[in-house]
């Protein structure tokens, strides 16, 4: 079975500075993966996907992440980091079975003025 | 467009007692998934249902359960309520079961159970 580690419970920037957080995946065939960000008493909003198409994806927000086969990574970034992207951010994989998400423990990011 | 809508947003129960949730799809989308996200647990899924089918179930007890109308209108059951059953239960809806289909997620519904 798929699973999704994220590095980093919880994560401070300044804001202006760079933002990464952190997913490695275990799959045993290639994985479609997925960042949401989650506000407080919100549901998940996806923030951008990997289909295998491209491994450098863009997502809303100013967002990206690459995937990295060979590390089994899939690394969320932001060039500069904004006071409202304070959330909770969950990297998952899509199980190969259908409609179904495994999710990381999610990382909580915190922007400092 | 509207997105998923989910109701009620809160509920409180007390131990014993069964509660529903419901969970309205986007409009044209017909695969409905259901999770629990607790502090503990993180997100969890419970089951997912296409075209009033239930093709995938995670692994949470009997108590747990749901089912498709044909409007892809989806409910979740909770029996026997325990105090470990308050979380906030999120349904996402997509076109159909694929795995890279976006899923949209509602707002969710916040259970506590006293």
């Amino acid at each position: 079975a798929q699973s999704v580690t994220q590095l980093g419970s919880h994560v401070s920037v300044s804001e202006g500075a760079l933002v990464l957080l952190r997913c490695n995946y275990s799959s045993s065939v290639p994985p479609y993966l997925f960042w949401y960000v989650q506000y407080p008493n919100q549901g998940l909003q996806l923030l951008l996907k990997y289909t295998s198409a491209a491994t450098l994806v863009k997502g809303i927000n100013g967002f990206e992440a690459e995937f990295k086969k060979s590390e089994t990574s899939f690394h969320l970034t932001k060039p500069s980091a904004h006071m409202s992207d304070a959330a909770e951010y969950f990297c998952a994989v899509s199980e190969a079975s259908g409609n179904k998400l495994v999710f990381g423990a999610g990382t909580i990011l915190r922007v400092k003025s | 467009k509207a997105g998923v809508t989910q109701t009620p947003r809160y509920l409180i129960k007390t131990r014993g007692q069964q509660v529903t949730l419901s969970c309205s799809p986007i409009s044209g989308h017909r695969s409905v998934s259901w999770y629990q996200q607790t502090p503990g647990q993180g997100l969890q899924f419970l089951f997912e249902y296409f075209s009033e089918t239930q093709r995938n179930k995670g692994n949470f007890p009997g108590r747990f359960s749901g089912r498709q109308f044909s409007n892809s209108r989806s409910e979740m059951n909770v029996s026997t309520l325990e105090l470990g059953d308050s979380a906030l239960y999120l349904c996402a809806s997509s076109l159909r079961p694929s795995l890279n289909t976006e899923a949209f997620f509602g707002q969710g519904t916040r259970l506590t159970v006293v």
